[in-house]
């Protein structure tokens, strides 16, 4: 099994651009996350969802949009880039059967710069 | 949300056991407690969790205190690759299962 894959590794983004970070799991994993790490920081959650066709929002939405109409794929949108969306964005998946015991497989990560 | 106090650094040497101390004096009583660490320029990975008891497996043992308000994760025999930083998280019915992420502890080890 592959895991959790993240494409692109990479990405330098100018002011006002959009783009979509692709997450994607091969463990049929209900649950899936976006998270986004700062320099020197811990993981803060953006979006979640328990399942294809519904997502929730996590601690910092704001300028990001997800959908889920797979169980494999999570996919990420930004739109308007701006420079405080400079970040380390992770996926990980979990299943979620049983809540606190469950852990998450988290992908490699998108280092990610706003111009 | 119940949180967890952990020093930002420690040190340790190669091969020699590391103890990897958090205060969790607001858990509740439903709340798991897991630790996950992040290796250089990669993305965490779950290490191990407990609830009462102390928990060990292939990576490392959990001490978990007896009324629960700390706990310490032990790395039996340091190596170079276990640098990393290293997350305290509770996580179970009060936080939907999700993991809050705090800032952790670096751990460093010395040849």
């Amino acid at each position: 099994n592959a895991g959790v894959t993240q494409t692109p590794k990479f990405r330098i983004l100018k002011i006002g651009q959009s783009m979509t970070l692709q997450c994607t799991q091969d463990m049929n994993h209900n649950y899936m996350y976006w998270y986004r790490q700062d320099p020197g920081m811990g993981l803060k959650l953006i979006y979640y969802s328990v399942g294809a066709g519904i997502t929730d929002k996590g601690e910092v939405p704001n300028g990001y949009n997800v959908s889920r109409s797979t169980t494999e794929d999570f996919p990420l949108r930004l739109e308007l880039a701006a420079p405080s969306q400079t970040s380390v964005y992770f996926c990980a998946s979990s299943s979620s059967h049983r809540t606190g015991v469950d852990t998450q497989y988290f992908g490699p990560g998108t280092r990610l710069t706003v111009l | 949300d119940a949180k967890t106090t952990q020093p930002n650094s420690m040190e340790s040497n190669e091969e020699e056991p590391v103890h990897l101390p958090c205060n969790h004096s607001t858990i509740s009583g439903t709340d798991y407690i897991h630790w996950y660490r992040q290796l250089p320029s990669q993305g965490p990975e779950y290490v191990i969790h407990g609830l009462t008891s102390n928990v060990n497996n292939r990576m490392a043992s959990l001490a978990i205190a007896e009324d629960r308000k700390s706990s310490t994760l032990i790395l039996h025999r340091a190596t170079l690759r276990d640098a990393a930083v290293y997350y305290c998280i509770l996580t179970g019915d009060n936080q939907g299962g999700k993991l809050i992420f705090g800032q952790g502890t670096e751990l460093s080890v010395k040849p």
